[in-house]
């Protein structure tokens, strides 16, 4: 199957700075990938569909200027969460899907970003 | 905004037991997929059903689909204690590219 990284796997870092998560396709040209986070023992919530060469699609109530998300390549996504603050420690996702949604694709999932904002 | 929802939220059963999780969605679909997350990790696909179809076979896994209930059920046979994660659905909504996932059914097989 196709393979999705994703790094760092785990960060920790102080009130107000930035955290930049990379997110590569490692095997196949994604033209577009999804942004997830993650709060304990729940569900995936989707924040918003990267978009190479344009501008990312939020979902609703997902602040643009919290949540950056860059999409430079067609192997590479980057999510950066600026002015971290303690309620944005939790667990993010990215993935893509080689063959697209649209079609009946799967989803590829990286390994996951573990945020803590202290 | 949330689609599937499973149930049980949690099912806790021995090595060999079959275990049996339901997902229900609101609105029509292209199709259904699982997937499978173990504690701390990214997901994994496990199988996915259309819409035009009832039952689906991969393994151990079985799937169902009745799109007039809107309802989907996951069947694992002959669990092992390795299929201790959390399981997922997930739905494409029709005319949208995206995936909306439930909120999972926590599986656990004890040896």
């Amino acid at each position: 199957g196709a393979v999705v990284s994703q790094h760092p796997s785990r960060v920790i870092c102080k009130s107000g700075t930035s955290v930049k998560i990379e997110c590569r396709s490692l095997d196949f040209q994604a033209t577009t990938m999804f942004w997830y986070r993650q709060f304990p023992k729940k569900s995936l919530m989707l924040m918003a569909t990267s978009n190479e060469g344009s501008k990312a699609t939020y979902e609703q109530g997902v602040e643009k200027d919290k949540f950056l998300i860059n999409h430079a390549s067609l192997t590479l996504s980057t999510l950066t969460v600026t002015s971290a603050h303690p309620e944005d420690s939790s667990f993010y996702i990215c993935s893509a899907s080689p063959m697209g949604l649209a079609g009946g694709g799967e989803l590829f999932f990286g390994e996951g970003s573990r945020l803590t904002v202290l | 905004s949330q689609q599937g929802e499973e149930d049980p939220q949690a099912l806790s059963i021995q090595e060999g037991e079959n275990a049996t999780m339901n997902c229900s969605y609101k609105t029509s679909i292209n199709n259904l997929q699982w997937y499978r997350q173990n504690s701390g990790r990214g997901l994994v696909h496990l199988i996915l059903i259309r819409s035009n179809e009832r039952e689906k076979h991969s393994g151990r896994l079985r799937v169902t689909l009745d799109t007039s209930k809107k309802s989907s059920s996951l069947l694992i046979t002959a669990s092992r204690a390795a299929d201790t994660a959390s399981y997922f659905c997930a739905t494409d909504e029709a005319g949208y590219s995206t995936l909306t996932f439930g909120k999972g059914t926590m599986l656990l097989v004890s040896p």
